[in-house]
């Protein structure tokens, strides 16, 4: 396989549910990010893993809990989700993080849609 | 205030029709980069263009072209002769390393329809 793939590609779960999401990159990457992308609103950066260190979260709840073995895989444990969190979750890849001002080009996975009842 | 702005939500074009769409974007970085990506039906964001806020020179690559105008801080895609194929969600997208680190700003998307 190439680039960056997501697993599953379609979720529904309950709000007492326990999921995972996966994320492989095929690309030799060190950087690797999960972003939600709502209805009508700009995509959301979650997490920031560089070679699997969270180098940042952007506020996101607790119930969202990433992991990051090693610098190929990328998972997001959901648990205990609200309707709101309806969405598509991208994740993406770049070989390293941008750096005294030079800028990683992030690749994308074709998201997994998730839809909380 | 949103960093970027594409102000055309969903734009309909009939096949052959030239199209641009617009991106307006806010930065107090002096170093920063423009991105396109297009999402098909599919979902996935597939990379278009990268642009580093020192070179204005537009681009153009097939039917593919792009205008940088720091003068107006905008960073338009026009689709020229555009294609079924073409019908996908468009979103324009800024980094400022030097000042938010890792985060990318991406707009809203245009939502584009090539109609047959």
């Amino acid at each position: 396989e190439t680039g960056v793939t997501q697993t599953p590609r379609h979720l529904v779960m309950g709000m007492t549910n326990k999921k995972s999401l996966k994320c492989e990159q095929h690309l030799g990457h060190n950087a690797m990010y999960w972003y939600k992308q709502s209805a009508k609103k700009p995509l959301e950066l979650m997490f920031v893993y560089s070679l699997e260190e969270r180098v940042e979260n952007n506020s996101v709840p607790s119930r969202f809990s990433p992991e990051c073995p090693n610098s190929s895989h990328l998972f997001l444990h959901l648990h205990t989700l609200q309707p709101e969190d309806s969405a598509l979750y991208l994740c993406a890849s770049s070989q390293d993080l941008a750096s005294g001002g030079a800028w990683e080009t992030q690749y994308f996975g074709p998201g997994t849609r998730l839809l909380v009842l | 205030a949103q960093k970027v702005t594409q102000a055309q939500t969903e734009i309909s074009v009939v096949e052959k029709e030239d199209v641009t769409l617009d991106c307006v974007y806010e930065t107090r970085d002096t170093t920063y980069y423009l991105f396109w990506y297009k999402q098909p039906p599919s979902g996935e964001l597939v990379f278009l263009i990268r642009r580093n806020s020192f070179d204005e020179q537009n681009e153009i690559s097939g039917r593919y072209s792009w205008n940088f105008q720091k003068s107006t801080s905008s960073f338009n895609f026009t689709i020229t002769a555009s294609q079924v194929v073409d019908s996908a969600v468009y979103f324009c997208a800024l980094s400022e390393p030097l000042y938010t680190g890792n985060q990318f700003y991406f707009g809203t998307g245009t939502s584009l329809t090539v109609i047959p």
